[in-house]
């Protein structure tokens, strides 16, 4: 299979624990991003990477929201001290970018997130 | 505040019926996208539009940027079309590059 994968799909954890999730991208694509989903609601924007760098931050959550991809290839997502408005679906996306912001993005099928 | 507004929230149609959704923004945009969510999470991308019209089997999007409105429409519907549709754009001005979402549009078809 040669599409997103995402790992964990699920992971229920207690308040205050902190978690990883793990996106890895067709390989490659050189653009990845994470969105989050909560129920009944579209998507929103958390951050994306151009290769290893990472572009955009500005619209992760809190300060306990973070992400890195340190070759260039997979990507983790760490929240930490988890809150129970943190549960959600996780899900990354990622893209070939040739300068213009019109490449379609391919999703991963989600981490869902349980913060009890 | 840039925002993607979809209509209908909820469709409820027959088998058989031509389905359209909505989609209208409020900024200059780079790329509209439509995207298809089933139970279970996963997003398929359905069309990547920036100008005009395209057509894959019997979905057809057309998109009018002086109006910055853009259709999904669906022919011969099937209870198989039953999902979530969304529309999101990638905004031309500066600042963060991931897509903006719709709500989304809740679609159930009846056989």
């Amino acid at each position: 299979d040669t599409g997103v994968s995402q790992n964990p799909r699920h992971k229920i954890t207690k308040r205050g624990q902190n978690v990883t999730f793990r996106c890895d991208p067709i390989s490659e694509h050189n653009r990845l991003y994470w969105y989050r989903q909560t129920l009944g609601q579209g998507p929103e924007f958390l951050t994306y990477f151009q290769n290893e760098a990472q572009l955009e931050k500005s619209r992760l959550l809190s300060d306990r929201f973070s992400a890195e991809r340190p070759k260039g290839s997979f990507s983790t997502l760490e929240i930490q001290r988890t809150e129970q408005g943190d549960s959600a679906m996780y899900l990354c996306a990622s893209s070939i970018n040739r300068g213009k912001n019109t490449d379609t993005q391919y999703f991963g099928p989600g981490t869902r997130l349980t913060v009890l | 505040k840039n925002e993607v507004e979809q209509s209908p929230q909820n469709l409820t149609a027959q088998e058989g019926e031509f389905i359209t959704i909505n989609c209208s923004y409020s900024v200059g945009i780079s790329a509209l996208h439509w995207l298809q969510q089933h139970p279970g999470g996963g997003i398929v991308s359905l069309f990547m539009l920036s100008s005009g019209k395209k057509k894959h089997g019997r979905l057809i999007a057309t998109i009018n940027i002086q109006e910055k409105h853009s259709s999904l429409h669906i022919t011969a519907s099937h209870p198989r079309d039953s999902a979530v549709y969304i529309c999101a754009v990638m905004y031309s001005g500066g600042g963060a590059d991931g897509l903006t979402f719709g709500k989304g549009t809740h679609l159930i078809i009846q056989p």
